[in-house]
């Protein structure tokens, strides 16, 4: 199957400083790409929509200047977390879907980011 | 907006239990997926279902879609302590993908 990787698999910052999270498709190219915010026991919450070459399109509540998204090639999707405080620690997660299926996307793994 | 309404909540049952997850939303929807997520780990793919009234079977766990395509359940038989993890019904809405609001499943050996 489809394989979506996240770099780095857990992060601890300290506040005010910016964390990168790096989303890729490892063997297929996804046209779109998803950022997801998870808190402990909860569901994703989806945070914004990412087409490669667009703008991301974010989620009512979600600042687009603190959460900047850059989906820069088909493979290659970055959510980066700007001053960081410590209630932005959470769970980052990514997927992605490939062009010309609707309904199928892949997940990746996950970013735990701790803010100190 | 939530659009995707999961009961119950939290589970908690003895292997060898039966149980059903339901997933609920209050719009049509032209497809669904469940998807079964462990603690610290992406969520896995388990089914997608897309025709009204479809049934589904993965081993011991059975989908249903609903024949108005507003809701879907999933029944687990006899589970096992290997089934615990968080479960997770999810639609695509145009370009956006929403997940509902999860069940918690753990299984007592």
């Amino acid at each position: 199957g489809a394989v979506v990787s996240q770099h780095p698999s857990w992060v601890i910052c300290k506040s005010g400083t910016s964390v990168k999270i790096e989303c890729r498709s490892l063997d297929f190219q996804a046209t779109t790409m998803f950022w997801y915010r998870q808190f402990p026991k909860q569901s994703l919450m989806l945070m914004a929509t990412s087409n490669e070459g667009s703008k991301a399109t974010y989620e009512q509540g979600v600042e687009k200047d603190k959460f900047l998204i850059n989906h820069a090639s088909l493979t290659l999707s970055t959510l980066t977390v700007t001053s960081a405080h410590p209630e932005d620690s959470s769970f980052y997660i990514c997927s992605a879907r490939e062009g010309g299926r609707s309904y199928e996307q892949y997940f990746g793994p996950g970013t735990r980011l701790t803010v100190t | 907006t939530q659009l995707l309404e999961q009961s119950p909540q939290f589970l908690s049952i003895q292997e060898g239990e039966n149980l059903t997850v339901y997933c609920n939303s209050s719009s049509v929807f032209s497809s669904l997926q469940w998807y079964r997520q462990e603690p610290g780990e992406g969520p896995v793919l388990l089914v997608t279902v897309v025709t009204g009234g479809e049934v589904k079977k993965l081993k011991r766990l059975t989908f249903q879609f609903g024949d108005a395509r507003k809701d879907s359940s999933l029944h687990i038989t006899a589970a096992q302590p290997g089934d615990t993890g968080l479960y997770l019904c999810a639609l695509g809405a145009g370009n956006q993908f929403y997940f509902g609001t999860g069940t918690s499943l753990t299984v007592i050996p």
